[in-house]
């Protein structure tokens, strides 16, 4: 693989189920984040990570949680779908400060379009 | 928090004249200001960027202008092509800063043939 790599790219849920979207990358980035996409919002951050073993929240973090096990993978769970978490989600990684960068152009996975019924 | 607010939210110009899009931000610590494009179904992607120590930055038909005791910086995108429709989204964040870029809502720019 070469980036970053997102998947489901497309899933259909019933809402109360608990969901994972699965994030990878190969850029040995210190810092990857997730945003969800909705139209007429915008990019809105979710969580993000600035190391392994460190996260953060960010702009809309209920009813989502994530986990930074190692420096390639930062997965984002959802522990009960609700409709209102219908949306594109978009994991992304960056340099961060102390990677040779003071400011980290984020480079973006395809998205997972996610719907909850 | 930082808050971005970008103008406007559609955009629909003739193919060859230019297009302008409008951001401002509120936290005056904000020293990092990028463009993304997202074309439909796809990623966003960076276009340009700039830092708070230039004013101005330009990239063949693309340019991004600063404005850091107004808080406002711009797109402008001369001789429009069919490809450059596509929304855009302008974004700021504190250089150092480990909590992310924070986005404008996006500008849908239409190139009408």
């Amino acid at each position: 693989i070469a980036g970053i790599t997102q998947a489901p790219t497309s899933q259909i849920l019933a809402a109360g189920r608990r969901m994972t979207l699965r994030c990878t990358q190969d850029m040995r980035h210190n810092a990857m984040y997730w945003y969800r996409q909705d139209l007429g919002l915008g990019l809105r951050l979710i969580h993000y990570s600035n190391t392994a073993g460190t996260t953060g929240k960010g702009e809309v973090p209920d009813g989502y949680s994530v986990s930074r096990a190692n420096t390639d993978d930062f997965p984002l769970t959802l522990a009960s779908a609700v409709p209102s978490q219908t949306s594109v989600y978009f994991c992304a990684s960056s340099l961060r400060p102390g990677q040779g960068a003071v400011f980290g152009e984020l480079f973006f996975g395809e998205g997972s379009r996610l719907t909850v019924l | 928090g930082e808050n971005v607010e970008q103008h406007p939210s559609t955009l629909s110009v003739q193919e060859g004249d230019s297009a302008v899009i409008k951001c401002t931000y509120s936290d005056s610590a904000s020293n990092y200001f990028p463009w993304y494009k997202q074309e439909l179904g796809k990623r966003p992607q960076l276009i340009i960027d700039i830092r708070s120590n230039v004013g101005e930055k330009k990239d063949q038909r693309i340019a991004v202008t600063l404005n850091k005791t107004a808080k406002h910086f711009s797109l402008h995108i001369t001789e429009t092509q069919p490809e450059d429709s596509a929304v855009y989204f302008c974004a700021a964040k504190r250089g150092g800063g480990a909590d992310g870029l924070t986005f404008g809502k996006g500008t849908h720019l239409i190139i009408q043939p």
